[in-house]
């Protein structure tokens, strides 16, 4: 199948910093990109569509000005958690979809970043 | 009502037992299903993909879906301790980028 990585694995920051993390699709090309966000022992969330080469697309309750988007190119999508804060302690986990002719698109998941902010 | 329903769990059985994992849905618009397997602190690993309604089988693997009865299944047979998981069903409608809806995930665990 497909690959996606994500970069960092994990990060401890402190309250009031920024984060970014960025996803990867190693072997395709991905025009969109899912993040979503998993609390322990709940299911994803899906926080935003990255979409490149335009605006980001917000699920609704999530703030655009904290989780700030970019969709640099077809391989790399980044997710910068502003002014985290300990509440946005979490597992976030980006996937992509393949694309072209194949009518199954399977969506493909990056291995997760854990956010830890004291 | 949530859009996808499924039972958290946890689901415990012995080495060897056949498994049955189900997820119903409420959107009949869904057309393609997936049933994706997440290790504790690992991000989700696809196991099966149906297209609309029908079986498929890969290994000791079966997912089956029922578009009539909004209905699917994963059965996954000769359980061994390493599928200790949780499985995570999943469903999109037609679209090359259509967002994916999750259950919530059945934690699973096979014991020796």
């Amino acid at each position: 199948g497909a690959v996606v990585s994500q970069h960092p694995s994990w990060v401890i920051c402190k309250s009031g910093t920024s984060v970014k993390i960025e996803c990867r699709s190693l072997d395709f090309q991905a025009t969109t990109m899912f993040w979503y966000r998993q609390f322990p022992k709940q299911s994803l969330m899906l926080m935003a569509t990255s979409n490149e080469g335009s605006k980001a697309t917000y699920e609704q309750g999530v703030e655009k000005d904290k989780f700030l988007i970019n969709h640099a190119s077809l391989t790399l999508s980044t997710l910068t958690v502003t002014s985290a804060h300990p509440e946005d302690s979490s597992f976030y986990i980006c996937s992509a979809p393949t694309t072209g002719t194949s009518a199954q698109n399977e969506q493909f998941f990056g291995p997760g970043t854990r956010l830890t902010v004291l | 009502q949530k859009e996808v329903e499924q039972d958290p769990g946890p689901l415990s059985v012995p080495e060897g037992a056949i498994v049955s994992l189900n997820c119903t849905y409420s959107n009949s618009a869904f057309q393609y299903f997936m049933w994706y397997r997440q290790y504790s602190r690992k991000g989700p690993e696809l196991l099966m993909y149906t297209y609309s309604s029908g079986n498929k089988e890969d290994g000791r693997f079966t997912a089956q879906v029922d578009k009539s009865s909004k209905y699917i299944s994963l059965f996954i047979r000769d359980s061994q301790p390493s599928d200790s998981a949780t499985y995570l069903c999943a469903m999109k409608v037609t679209g090359t980028a259509s967002k994916l809806t999750f259950g919530t995930g059945t934690r699973l665990q096979v014991t020796l």
